[in-house]
């Protein structure tokens, strides 16, 4: 079976570090890989999102990007954090195909930043 | 572009009672739709999916029917639990054009009291 993890699962940082958030998939390969970010209010920002190893898009320009060094390793980064940075970030994978698949999401890293 | 609406939350019930959480879509070609739920503290977790027109989603007691005539995927359980108390977002998938993006309402908050 396919899992999909994330790590950290927590993290303070201050402004103006930088951030490296990890997440990695089992059981799959080729998938599409995602980069959510979740503000109070609930709702879902799409950041980046990957169709194969060092093709990514971005969704949304600020100051963080993203790579994919290995077909199922997803990484998110910033090499300066702003306070505006805090929030929940959710990767998610999908499979390959029509586009039309459901979404699989892992546990989420908290960011909070000081 | 696409779109989903969900009605706003929060929707507080007392157990057992009878559950809706009325979804409508924009999409420019023919989606696949889903309701994920969302528990507190956690990633979001595939609740239902239907991918054709009168096709009915079911898991967990929940279901949801497309209906392509009024583009609208309402979720409904006969009775709700304590434990059902989490976000449910709404959500396209087209994959049109090779867009492996989907689309997401903003959530709706369900609160059951016992």
């Amino acid at each position: 079976s396919q899992t999909i993890h994330q790590w950290p699962a927590t993290l303070v940082q201050p402004v103006g570090s930088p951030l490296s958030l990890e997440c990695t998939v089992e059981g799959t390969s080729n998938p599409n890989l995602y980069w959510y970010r979740q503000a109070a209010g609930r709702g879902l920002q799409l950041l980046f999102y990957s169709v194969g190893i060092g093709q990514i898009s971005s969704e949304v320009p600020q100051n963080l990007s993203a790579s994919r060094p290995q077909d199922r390793q997803f990484i998110l980064s910033s090499k300066k954090l702003l306070l505006s940075d805090s929030g929940f970030y959710l990767c998610a994978w999908s499979g390959q195909g029509t586009g039309r698949n459901e979404q699989y999401f892992g546990p989420g890293t908290r960011l909070t930043v000081t | 572009g696409n779109s989903v609406t969900q009605m706003e939350g929060p929707v507080t019930l007392s157990e057992e009672a009878f559950l809706t959480i009325n979804c409508t879509y924009t999409a420019t070609g023919y989606p696949s739709l889903f309701w994920y739920v969302q528990y507190p503290g956690e990633g979001l977790q595939l609740l239902l999916k239907a991918t054709k027109a009168d096709d009915k989603g079911s898991n967990k007691g929940f279901e949801a029917t497309y209906r392509k005539e009024t583009t609208s995927f309402h979720l409904e359980k006969g009775s709700v639990q304590v434990s059902d108390s989490a976000v449910y977002f709404c959500a396209l998938s087209e994959g049109s054009g090779g867009s492996y993006i989907p689309t997401f309402g903003r959530g709706t908050s369900l609160i059951v009291h016992p």
